[in-house]
């Protein structure tokens, strides 16, 4: 199957400080790529559909100014979170589409977990 | 709105035994479901997929069933190993929107 990296794999920062969390489509390009946040024993829940060479699509309740996306190749996505504080800390996982398999198929990386002290 | 959630919340079942996982949705839309195994600090894996025109679809020892009459779609995994012990997604979405919708997950334990 299709390969989706993230990196960092965790992440410990200070409370106002921002960080930034890669996403990499490793052998196949993606027009489009997903970002989620994940809290502890709860399901998925979509942030923002990230367009290639476009603004990123946020769901109801995202902020979009906190929650920074940029998707400027087909191969990468990056999400920056800014300012961040305390209740920003969850495990945030991204994901692409590969056309070659399936107009619906995504395919998840591996989570960065973040932690905002 | 449209949701997609679980009956049961944990699982539990004896190494060898089929399993079979639950999901209901509410959006009469959806045409497209996915199950996804997703492991303690790891990100969701693939399983098997459905589109709406099928009611039954099998991978390696994992079957999925879709009953549109009534919202719901089950996995079936055959055997079950203590490699399966995990939580189960199922995800859906609908012919123009391109992001998932996911249920909130069952937990498969394994005994030995």
């Amino acid at each position: 199957g299709a390969v989706v990296s993230q990196h960092p794999s965790w992440v410990i920062c200070k409370s106002g400080t921002s960080v930034k969390i890669e996403c990499r489509s490793l052998d196949f390009q993606a027009t489009t790529m997903f970002w989620y946040r994940q809290f502890p024993k709860q399901s998925l829940m979509l942030m923002a559909t990230s367009n290639e060479g476009s603004k990123a699509t946020y769901e109801q309740g995202v902020e979009k100014d906190k929650f920074l996306i940029n998707h400027a190749s087909l191969t990468l996505s990056t999400l920056t979170v800014t300012s961040a504080h305390p209740e920003d800390s969850s495990f945030y996982i991204c994901s692409a589409r590969n056309p070659g398999g399936g107009e619906e198929t995504q395919y998840f990386g591996p989570g960065t977990r973040l932690l905002v002290l | 709105g449209e949701s997609v959630g679980l009956h049961l919340p944990t699982l539990s079942v004896q190494e060898g035994d089929n399993s079979i996982i639950n999901c209901a949705y509410s959006n009469s839309a959806s045409d497209y479901f996915i199950w996804y195994k997703q492991e303690s600090g790891k990100g969701p894996q693939f399983i098997i997929d459905i589109r709406s025109n099928m009611d039954k679809r099998q991978g390696q020892r994992v079957t999925v069933l879709l009953n549109k009459t009534v919202k719901h779609l089950s996995l079936q995994i055959a055997a079950t190993q203590p490699g399966d012990s995990a939580v189960y997604f199922c995800a859906e979405s609908y012919t123009g929107r391109r992001a998932l919708t996911f249920g909130s997950g069952t937990r498969l334990q394994v005994q030995p």
